[in-house]
């Protein structure tokens, strides 16, 4: 069974620091993987999704890598403003059904 | 991106009663959606997936009697809670893939459910 940790849970950075969140997964094996941030008592919003074939995809301060063999995506935000605080979610595609395994999160709070 | 949208965004019911979610896709057609359960401070749970005219998949673990789903068209599903009991308020989330493949998930806004 895929499991999928985020590290770390919680992360608090003064405002302009550059910050990596980490995902990691059991199960190599996987499609296509995809990050999003949540607000508190929202729904989801796709902030980048990584196809199987490549290696990493980029949005204007967001980087997300994925290296299949090691089991490992990161999300990069650079020059953080206090709008990025949400919660931060990985989530894996595992067969073709586009079923969604998702990571344990990484709340993030940027302060002024 | 694509749009889904989910109704309502929030629900007080009492225990017994049964409560309706909607998700739809707005702007384009989607033979398979998802629903997902989370807990607060949780990640989500794949609940079932929604297949357009034919019998929703459940999880394990997922009654598909207490959570009803109906795929009658491309681009609406439904989930009842059927008989609702105070364990079963949490926060329920559907998504939506433009096609069958591998593509960008997009989610509606998601539905807070409690039940009193």
């Amino acid at each position: 069974k895929q499991e999928v940790t985020q590290i770390p849970a919680a992360l608090s950075v003064p405002e302009g620091e550059n910050l990596v969140l980490n995902c990691s997964f059991t199960d190599s094996a996987i499609y296509n993987l995809q990050w999003f941030r949540q607000d508190p008592g929202k729904g989801l919003t796709s902030l980048l999704l990584i196809q199987s074939s490549q290696r990493e995809q980029t949005s204007g301060r967001l980087n997300a890598s994925l290296d299949k063999s090691s089991g490992r995506s990161t999300l990069y935000i650079a020059a953080s403003q206090p709008g990025d605080s949400a919660t931060y979610l990985c989530a894996l595609y595992t067969g073709t059904a586009s079923k969604l395994t998702f990571g344990t999160g990484t709340r993030l709070q940027v302060t002024l | 991106g694509a749009v889904v949208s989910q109704h309502p965004s929030w629900v007080i019911c009492k225990s017994g009663t049964s409560v309706k979610i909607e998700c739809r896709s707005l702007d384009f057609q989607a033979t398979t959606m998802f629903w997902y359960r989370q807990f607060p401070k949780q990640s989500l749970m794949l609940m079932a997936t929604s297949n357009e005219g034919s019998k929703a998949t459940y999880e394990q673990g997922v009654e598909k009697d207490k959570f009803l789903i109906n795929h009658a068209s491309l681009t609406l599903s439904t989930l009842t809670v059927t008989s609702a009991h105070p364990e079963d308020s949490s926060f329920y989330i559907c998504s939506a893939h433009r096609d069958a493949t591998n593509t960008e998930a997009f989610f509606g806004q998601g539905t807070r459910l409690t039940v009193v």
